[in-house]
């Protein structure tokens, strides 16, 4: 079984730009996450799509957002990009309960892409 | 809010030491799930075990070996008879399942060398 593929791998941008980066889970894979990881914060939780709605969103600011297709593909976009959005974002995908269902699945990442804002 | 503690930044020992990776969580939450991924140079986070509230049981897996233990809110890593190739960095996490949503809290890792 393939696991989760992002691309681009490598990306730079220039202060002010917008950026499109695309994620797609294991086959059978519902819910997709996305995390930042910055050497200064760590890895921080950016939101969680499941069946094309967004089910949690951590505490970024409104230019980054993301959406989820019918096949479970994802993208995350980042409008006005800023210095401090150079990092690495990793996209997990796991079997994800629907909502209001009890459980915690195992989360599966890709390799990340690389952005780097000059 | 929950929270993930790895007070080792750096770890570094020669091959064939024995080493444990420390991990201390908070949560109010009496039902979560608490995992161990590692991070190699190549950037991509390995799975490598999950285990959930209610599952005391230590667990070993070949060389890996993991001590849960939910009177000191500790879920500790050991790894025995260390690798160069166990050489990457370490993260801890914990699950935010509120409501099914699939989130984790990370602790900020510990980066851990094996000398030849």
């Amino acid at each position: 079984k393939a696991g989760v593929t992002q691309t681009p791998r490598y990306l730079i941008k220039t202060r002010g730009q917008q950026v499109t980066l695309s994620c797609s889970p294991i086959s059978g894979h519902r819910s997709v996450s996305w995390y930042q990881q910055t050497p200064g914060q760590g890895l921080q939780f950016l939101f969680e799509y499941f069946s094309e709605t967004q089910r949690n969103k951590g505490n970024f600011p409104g230019r980054f957002s993301g959406r989820q297709f019918s096949n479970s593909r994802s993208e995350m976009n980042v409008s006005t990009l800023e210095l401090g959005d150079s990092a690495l974002y990793l996209c997990a995908s796991s079997l994800a309960f629907s909502s209001g269902s009890w459980g915690t699945q195992t989360q599966y990442f890709g390799p990340g892409t690389r952005l780097l804002v000059l | 809010a929950q929270k993930v503690t790895q007070a080792q930044t750096e770890i570094s020992v020669v091959e064939k030491e024995d080493v444990t990776l420390d991990c201390v969580y908070e949560t109010r939450d009496t039902t979560y799930y608490l995992f161990w991924y590692k991070q190699p140079p190549s950037g991509e986070l390995v799975f490598l075990i999950r285990r959930n509230s209610f599952d005391e049981q230590n667990e070993i897996s070949g060389r890996y070996s993991w001590n849960f233990q939910k009177s000191t809110s500790s879920f500790n890593f050991t790894i025995t008879a260390s690798q160069v190739v166990d050489s990457a960095v370490y993260f801890c996490a914990l699950s935010d399942n509120y409501q099914g949503a699939q989130k984790l809290v990370f602790g900020q890792g510990t980066r851990l060398t094996i000398n030849p």
